[in-house]
């Protein structure tokens, strides 16, 4: 069981708009800033949204993140096949000396 | 740029203590604020942090795991490790190294990021 909640699966047609929610608490999302990768089929994890909302050198302005309270959510317009993977929102967590914490990840599938 | 590539054995056997490294190269291991983290997946499954250091030697873990945890570092020789004690079938996982940054709160919170994530390799637990 994952700290940070998200959906786990996510589908869409090219050219639509997606989202993808992750939700968590006081002492994560909601004191803290939010972070999205993306994980490719076989491949390590890479840096998708920093700080909420910032895109990493080389990510389209098709990803883009935002943050409410202890929410957050990734969109990701004009999809595209490439796209088909997993996401995972990750936050820092105040509690018991301070950890890091995953959501357990949405795959993403492009119909 | 900065890459970072992990290593150690493939295959441990359950009771025993799991042994990786992680060698960054492309810059210092001292540079910048820079924590080294540990991130495991489980064949079909999520993310989960195990452990972080600076390069002072400050660590922080996961909860779940900290009482078999040791992270440590090697700055002479820019590389960073992980030991995991009394391992079971259920620390079978892909283990990733990152560099976690930069690692500075303000108003907003905490800010940091893991950039750039080794490529992994994949640790077995089994007799």
């Amino acid at each position: 069981q994952s700290v940070l909640t998200q959906p786990p699966s996510a589908s869409g047609t090219p050219g639509q708009r997606v989202t993808i929610s992750c939700s968590g608490s006081s002492s994560n999302i909601g004191s803290n800033t939010v972070n999205w990768y993306q994980q490719l089929p076989g491949t390590a994890p890479k840096l998708l949204i920093y700080s909420n909302n910032q895109r990493p050198s080389g990510v389209p302005d098709r990803f883009s993140g935002s943050k409410s309270g202890t929410s957050a959510s990734l969109a990701i317009s004009g999809l595209q096949s490439e796209d088909e993977a997993d996401y995972y929102c990750a936050a820092w967590d105040d509690s018991l000396n301070g950890h890091w914490v995953f959501g357990g990840g949405t795959k993403l599938t492009v119909l | 740029q900065v890459q970072l590539q992990e290593s150690g054995p493939g295959l441990v056997k359950p009771s025993q203590t799991l042994s990786l490294t992680c060698t960054v190269s492309g810059g210092s291991i001292s540079s910048g604020s820079y924590y080294w983290s540990w991130i495991r997946q489980p064949a079909g499954k999520g993310l989960e942090w195990i452990g972080r250091i600076y390069t002072s030697g400050s660590t922080n873990y996961n909860p779940s795991l900290k009482s078999r945890v040791t992270i440590s570092v090697d700055t002479s020789k820019n590389q960073f490790s992980l030991k995991l004690s009394s391992v079971t079938a259920a620390d079978t996982a892909v283990y990733y190294c990152a560099r976690d940054h930069p690692n500075y709160y303000d108003s907003s919170g905490y800010y940091s990021w893991f950039d750039p994530w080794g490529q992994g390799t994949l640790v077995t637990v089994s007799s």
